[in-house]
């Protein structure tokens, strides 16, 4: 049963446009929820989080919104650099634990 | 930063061989430790939670008596592949974390094991 469903399985924008990739959770019990960027045979890298609290954060180039009623959040890009070129995982985390769920990733392709 | 490190990065090993994996949190103190395991194009999975001085919890389907973790200090956790086959080939990640920062693991660069 895969609670955390990321699916676009891949995903390519042209350099300086945006990025926009999806998340879809089922359990209503995840109360935290973080993006991580992920190069081959290396570990993931956190990029931004959000909690259950709000339904948008901001870090520079990177936005996530959540959407608690649709069970979906997702991680805006924008401009889009050939170097976030990499593979992108949701995780989510419930209440009263610190286990994160992973989805299954979306590679993007950022091309000049 | 955070950082955690692992080693070895990659090891290749024989069938019925055992091998050991550390996860080490070099600038802070972790109390939980997570190791997950990725298989090709696929998501992580978490293996199993440990905390320091404890036993671990292994995820369901995980076996406990294959995959020995332990966490004998608050920078170290180490991860043993016992008796190890081909199957269980695959990247292995740890990540860690502080007690404060709730959610807010940092992982290791991942442990390539190839078992011949």
């Amino acid at each position: 049963d895969q609670q955390v469903k990321q699916n676009s399985p891949s995903l390519s924008v042209q350099e300086g446009r945006i990025s926009i990739l999806n998340c879809d959770y089922t359990n209503s019990m995840f109360d935290y929820f973080l993006w991580y960027k992920k190069y081959p045979a290396e570990g993931p890298t956190f990029l931004i989080s959000i909690s259950s609290i709000k339904d948008k954060n901001e870090d520079g180039r990177f936005t996530v919104f959540l959407n608690k009623s649709a069970k979906h959040l997702s991680l805006h890009i924008v401009p889009s650099q050939p170097g976030d070129s990499a593979v992108y995982f949701c995780a989510a985390s419930a209440v009263n634990t610190d286990k994160l769920i992973f989805g299954t990733g979306t590679r993007l392709q950022v091309f000049p | 930063g955070a950082v955690v490190s692992q080693h070895p990065s990659w090891v290749i090993c024989k069938s019925g061989t055992s091998v050991k994996i550390e996860c080490r949190s070099l600038d802070f103190q972790a109390t939980t430790m997570f190791w997950y395991r990725q298989f090709p194009k696929q998501s992580l999975m978490l293996m199993a939670t440990s905390n320091e001085g404890s036993k671990a919890t292994y995820e369901q389907g995980v076996e406990k008596d294959k995959f020995l973790i332990n966490h004998a200090s608050l920078t170290l956790s180490t991860l043993t592949v016992t008796s190890a086959h081909p199957e269980d080939s695959s990247f292995y990640i740890c990540s860690a974390s502080e007690e404060v920062l709730r959610n807010e693991q940092f992982f290791g660069p991942g442990t390539r094991l190839t078992v011949l």
